[in-house]
């Protein structure tokens, strides 16, 4: 049972427009969530978070947006460059559980086209 | 900081062969864990360590698959005896649990069993 679905493998936009990154969770215990970008041959790296307290946070290109009540949510990379070509991970995590657990997605490799 | 240390970076072992995968944590990180990246399943959670103690063991596949963590700088993940199905990354991360939702991930182990 996948509680962190990521159901779209890959997807392919040109430089300078909008990825969006889309992920699902069924576990309503999950109240903090992260991504995660990894490079081939390297381990992945943290790339932005959001509390279930919030339903938008932004880091410079990159906002994720969470829908509590659709147990969905979204990394926005906007404007797209090349150099974000790489997987993304969906993680979730239930703080109440005091271990720092995180539940992955599949991921969904993004390639950003010059 | 060396960051999380990995080693092997690849192993080609034959089926039935004993493999035996290893990670230096940051220093200072009381909580570790193991993933393996599959396409399927993305980064599956197989094991992790809180204090050098398994907290949650409920992800390694099976009986053929351990895990140890001897003191606070080192552990192992061993699997005996290989299957060709056990060929995967395997991913080991460190963190503390004050920041437990940011893991520091090692650049992984590529395992191929033939």
């Amino acid at each position: 049972d996948q509680q962190v679905k990521q159901n779209s493998p890959s997807l392919s936009v040109q430089e300078g427009r909008i990825s969006i990154l889309n992920c699902d969770y069924t576990n309503s215990m999950f109240d903090y969530f992260l991504w995660y970008k990894k490079y081939p041959a390297e381990g992945p790296t943290f790339l932005i978070s959001i509390s279930s307290i919030k339903d938008k946070n932004e880091d410079g290109r990159f906002t994720v947006f969470l829908n509590k009540s659709a147990k969905h949510l979204s990394l926005h990379i906007v404007p797209s460059q090349p150099g974000d070509s790489a997987v993304y991970f969906c993680a979730a995590s239930a703080t109440g559980s005091n271990t720092g657990k995180l539940i992955f997605g599949q991921g969904t490799t993004l390639q950003v086209k010059p | 900081d060396a960051g999380v240390i990995q080693s092997p970076r690849h192993e080609v072992t034959e089926m039935g062969q004993e493999v035996t995968l290893r990670c230096k944590p940051i220093s200072g990180h009381n909580s570790l864990f193991w993933y393996r990246q599959t396409m399927m399943r993305g980064l599956e959670l197989l094991i992790y360590f809180n204090n050098n103690v398994p907290i949650d063991d409920s992800g390694m596949p099976e009986d053929r698959f351990s895990a140890k963590m001897p003191n606070a700088s080192f552990s192992t993940l061993k699997i005996q005896p290989s299957e060709p199905r056990d060929s995967a990354v395997y991913f080991c991360a460190s963190s503390t649990l004050r920041t437990a939702y940011g893991y520091t991930f090692g650049s992984g182990t590529r395992l191929t069993v033939v």
